[in-house]
């Protein structure tokens, strides 16, 4: 079964202080892992999308690397407005739909 | 990015009553579209899979003559909530793929807040 685990389940950053979030998943085939930044209220805003082991990908102060068993979302120097949940999806070979973690609640605190 | 859109953004219904939600690309044509339930402070849990053109495929435990789904063309997909209960009660939200980009990224809507009283 495909299985996707965020961790922390919460983080509190002060401002400036860079850190990582963790997901971890298992699944039969990997067609592509996701990156989303959810607000209170709102739909689940794209980040990043990464095919194979090895890939990275930048966006502002935010860095997305994949192995073959986990990827990292890299913090760089957080803002306030940087405080959301982040959540990692996957895309199962031969399935169109993601599979979701439970997400990481970042605060991020001037 | 690609911009999907849902309307109502919030609706309050009475029990036993029924409720559409829509979902609309608005930039691009979604052959496939996808309905999440979200209930506070968890993850997203996909319901169905809407096909343009043929019958959605729901996951194990969804009640199909509950929620019903219908893509009537590549921009919209509408799901509508029937004989509603309080249980129903949470956060919709839909979202499409556009192929036209040659990728898999999924784009989701705004969410509609669902509340049965």
């Amino acid at each position: 079964e495909d299985q996707v685990t965020q961790s922390p389940e919460a983080l509190r950053l002060q401002e400036g202080e860079s850190s990582s979030l963790n997901c971890s998943y298992t699944v039969s085939g990997l067609r592509g892992l996701f990156w989303y930044r959810q607000d209170p209220g709102k739909g689940p805003e794209f980040l990043f999308t990464l095919y194979s082991a090895g890939e990275e990908k930048e966006k502002e102060r935010l860095k997305a690397t994949l192995t073959k068993k986990e990827s990292f979302l890299h913090i760089t120097a957080p803002k306030p407005e940087d405080s959301a949940t982040y959540l990692c999806a996957v895309q199962p070979a031969g399935r169109r739909a993601l599979t979701f973690g439970s997400g990481t609640r970042l605060q991020v605190q001037p | 990015g690609a911009v999907v859109s849902q309307h109502p953004s919030w609706v309050i219904c009475k029990s036993g009553t029924s409720v559409k939600i829509e979902c609309r690309s608005l930039d691009f044509q979604a052959t496939t579209m996808f309905w999440y339930r979200q209930f506070p402070k968890q993850s997203l849990m996909l319901m169905a899979t809407s096909n343009e053109g043929s019958k959605a495929t729901y996951e194990q435990g969804v009640e199909k003559d509950k929620f019903l789904i219908n893509h009537a063309s590549l921009t919209l997909s509408t799901l509508t909530v029937t004989s509603a209960h309080p249980e129903d009660s949470s956060f919709y939200i839909c979202s499409a793929r556009d192929w036209g980009e040659g990728s898999y990224e999924q784009y989701f809507g705004p969410g509609t807040r669902l509340t049965v009283t």
